[in-house]
């Protein structure tokens, strides 16, 4: 069946980096983009980004420029995110969404928790 | 960016009861590329809704979305005990998609 299947929970200090992972099964993984979103303790969901598993192509809300980067991986079927600078802020779990062109967020992975902390 | 307001912030109803969601945009939402999505506790969101009015495979026909504009609405007809939870709605016509900031939908 189709899923996404998120790599486990991280701790991490603060200034340090994460990498979270991402792995696509049962559909052909180039024909969506998978987008990233960030749910912090108790609160709403925010967009982190986009990345094209056709082309690469990325696009990141301004909030997170310069800080995050995502990547993917077509030989393994695999998207990551990479956030740096860590901040206590950041500490959420983070989810990998399946996102076609012009469609909604059909297919999501786990989460995974990742915690900012000294 | 568009800016979505959910209202109310939490709606208390009874199993058996009606629940009306709304959400607003502060622009037009292109080409009603509105969802919805479901979210329980320690899960992920599920997309109940796209394209403002499609639902999602799987999923009741007690669900159903319609709206245009800046303007859409989620309508559950008879609320089952598994449909309290927190829904979001989501605008993915232009970058970046952005989320309300949810309803929370709580038993009476």
């Amino acid at each position: 069946q189709v899923q996404l299947v998120q790599s486990g929970a991280e701790v991490k200090k603060p200034g340090a980096s994460v990498k979270v992972s991402c792995k696509a099964s049962g559909y052909t993984f180039t024909t969506y983009g998978i987008s990233w979103v960030r749910q912090a303790p108790g609160q709403g969901l925010e967009l982190m980004g986009w990345i094209s598993a056709y082309n690469g192509d990325t696009n990141y809300p301004q909030k997170f420029q310069g800080r995050v980067t995502m990547t993917t991986d077509t030989s393994t079927t695999t998207a990551y995110m990479e956030l740096r600078s860590l901040r206590s802020d950041d500490t959420a779990v983070y989810y990998c969404a399946r996102k076609g062109t012009g469609r909604a967020f059909d297919i999501w992975g786990q989460g995974t928790m990742v915690t900012v902390s000294s | 960016e568009i800016v979505l307001t959910q209202s109310p912030g939490t709606l208390s109803l009874s199993p058996g009861e009606r629940a009306t969601l709304s959400c607003r945009a502060s622009q037009s939402v292109s080409s009603s590329y509105l969802a919805w999505y479901q979210q329980k506790p320690g899960q992920a969101p599920r997309l109940l809704i796209y394209g403002a009015s499609s639902r999602a495979t799987g999923i009741p026909d007690r669900f159903s979305g319609s709206g245009s504009g800046t303007d859409f609405t989620l309508t559950i007809s008879r609320l089952e005990p598994e449909d309290f939870a927190v829904y979001y709605c989501q605008q993915y016509g232009s970058s970046p998609n952005t989320f309300g900031q949810g309803t929370k939908l709580e038993i009476k």
